[in-house]
């Protein structure tokens, strides 16, 4: 079945740029999502459409994609971005929708 | 304002059924999709299964095909999520959410992602 792969961690100061890697061969095709998750939380949007950013979301956080890589970019990290994040796409035949295993955020 | 509510939690025996709900408020229930998410303990998303509730076109990701079955009441806005038979590793927190607008004569879009709201989440637990 089609996978989206992900980090499983990634660590940043506080203040840094944090990047987070999701690949599929089905993304040059496919849009990506990106969700975050906070303990005990519903996930929440964070980027649609590769990099367009939903209303409510803090502009430090962007969306990029090349080839079968798409990258969340969070820029000045802060304490409160410390999280799981999660990349979404739909899978090759384009019909149904699959996620990526899920990067921790850890700000240092 | 859009808003997804599901049902309480839920512990059950292996081998009993259970179906849970998710009513949703605030927005054109049959016009979007809505799909489910289990996440078992301390693990990731998976993307189950979605329905449009306009015509009750349901998608099953391969893993979950056959193993649980996904409904929608358009006259009570409410989506289902249903088992059979549990087994222990059905244990998950259970999350519902709403996905894009669907165009029924254009068929676009064609994926039906991404998931805007989501629901509060279901903890279901399955133990002897």
């Amino acid at each position: 079945s089609y996978e989206l792969t992900q980090p499983p961690s990634v660590s940043v100061s506080p203040g840094q740029t944090a990047r987070i890697t999701c690949s599929g061969d089905a993304l040059p095709k496919q849009y990506a999502y990106w969700y975050q998750q906070k303990p005990g939380q519903a996930p929440v949007l964070v980027i649609y459409k590769d990099s367009e950013r939903p209303s409510g979301i803090p502009e430090r956080f962007s969306g990029s994609s090349s080839g079968t890589t798409v990258t969340l970019t969070i820029s000045g990290v802060q304490a409160e971005d410390e999280a799981d994040y999660y990349c979404q796409s739909a899978d090759s035949s384009g019909t149904l929708g699959v996620f990526g295993g899920g990067t921790k955020l850890t700000v240092l | 304002e859009v808003q997804l509510v599901q049902s309480g939690a839920e512990v059950k025996k292996p081998g009993e059924s259970l179906k849970i709900s998710c009513k949703g408020s605030g927005y054109s229930f049959t016009s979007y999709w809505i799909g489910w998410v289990r996440q078992m303990p301390g693990k990731g998303l998976e993307w189950m299964g979605i329905i449009y509730p306009g015509d009750s076109d349901t998608r099953y990701s391969p893993s979950f095909q056959g193993q649980v079955t996904i409904s929608a009441d358009k006259s009570i806005s409410t989506a289902y999520l249903q088992w059979s038979s549990l087994k222990a590793s059905d244990t998950a927190m259970y999350y519902c959410a709403r996905g894009p607008y669907y165009d029924i004569l254009t068929g676009y879009p064609v994926a039906p992602l991404p998931f805007d709201y989501w629901g509060q989440g279901t903890l279901v637990t399955v133990s002897s």
